[in-house]
């Protein structure tokens, strides 16, 4: 199993250009989320979906939107980017355990925008 | 939410056991504590959860204190891999959004 993967690893954008972030898990989790991390603080959600054809709001959504491609794929589009949105973007899928869900992240994809 | 206080850094020796604490004095009776861990420049991995009782994984011990107002994530033996911030996060059994404070930051030394 590849776990959570997102591509791309790398990106630098200019203010107002857009882009698409992917993101893939073969866990055949029901669950997926978007995060973003800032320097030296906590991640932070943006949005996330509890199960094929559904997304929901997080914590920071302004600017973002998503789509739930299927199980597998759970993508963040960028539509104008800002200076604001330079940060590290995971990606999440999630399972229960024990009553609980547990988050499974991917490696993360670093954005910059110029 | 419950509010957790961490210490922000700690360091260990190699080899040697270390003892994470986390106060969550505003937990409800239903929050589950877990606790995610973020190697350098990679995402955060669970680690353990748990309710009342103490619970062992294979990566580390969850004790937890018997008013549920604090808990301890012990690592028995630290290894250079284990240099991460550690997250404590009380969860309730109803959500499932993670939220994220600021961790302790574990350094070890060899």
């Amino acid at each position: 199993n590849a776990g959570v993967t997102q591509t791309p690893k790398f990106q630098v954008l200019k203010t107002g250009q857009s882009m698409t972030l992917q993101c893939a898990q073969d866990m055949n989790h029901n669950s997926m989320y978007w995060y973003r991390q800032d320097p030296g603080m906590g991640l932070r959600l943006i949005y996330y979906s509890a199960s094929e054809g559904t997304t929901d709001k997080g914590e920071v959504p302004n600017g973002y939107n998503v789509s739930r491609l299927n199980k597998r794929e759970f993508s963040l589009r960028l539509e104008s980017a800002a200076p604001s949105q330079t940060s590290v973007y995971f990606c999440a899928s999630s399972e229960w355990t024990r009553h609980q869900e547990t988050q499974y992240f991917g490696p993360g994809t670093r954005l910059l925008v110029l | 939410d419950a509010k957790t206080t961490q210490p922000n850094s700690m360091e260990s020796n190699e080899e040697e056991p270390v003892h994470l604490p986390c106060n969550h004095s505003t937990i409800s009776g239903t929050d589950y504590i877990h606790w995610y861990r973020q190697l350098p420049s990679q995402g955060p991995e669970y680690v353990i959860h748990g309710l009342t009782s103490n619970v062992n994984n294979r990566m580390a011990s969850l004790a937890i204190a018997e008013d549920r107002k604090s808990s301890t994530l012990i690592l028995h033996r630290a290894t250079l891999r284990d240099a991460a911030v550690y997250y404590c996060i009380p969860l309730d059994n109803a959500g499932n959004m993670l939220t994220f404070g600021g961790g302790t930051r574990l350094m070890v030394k060899p």
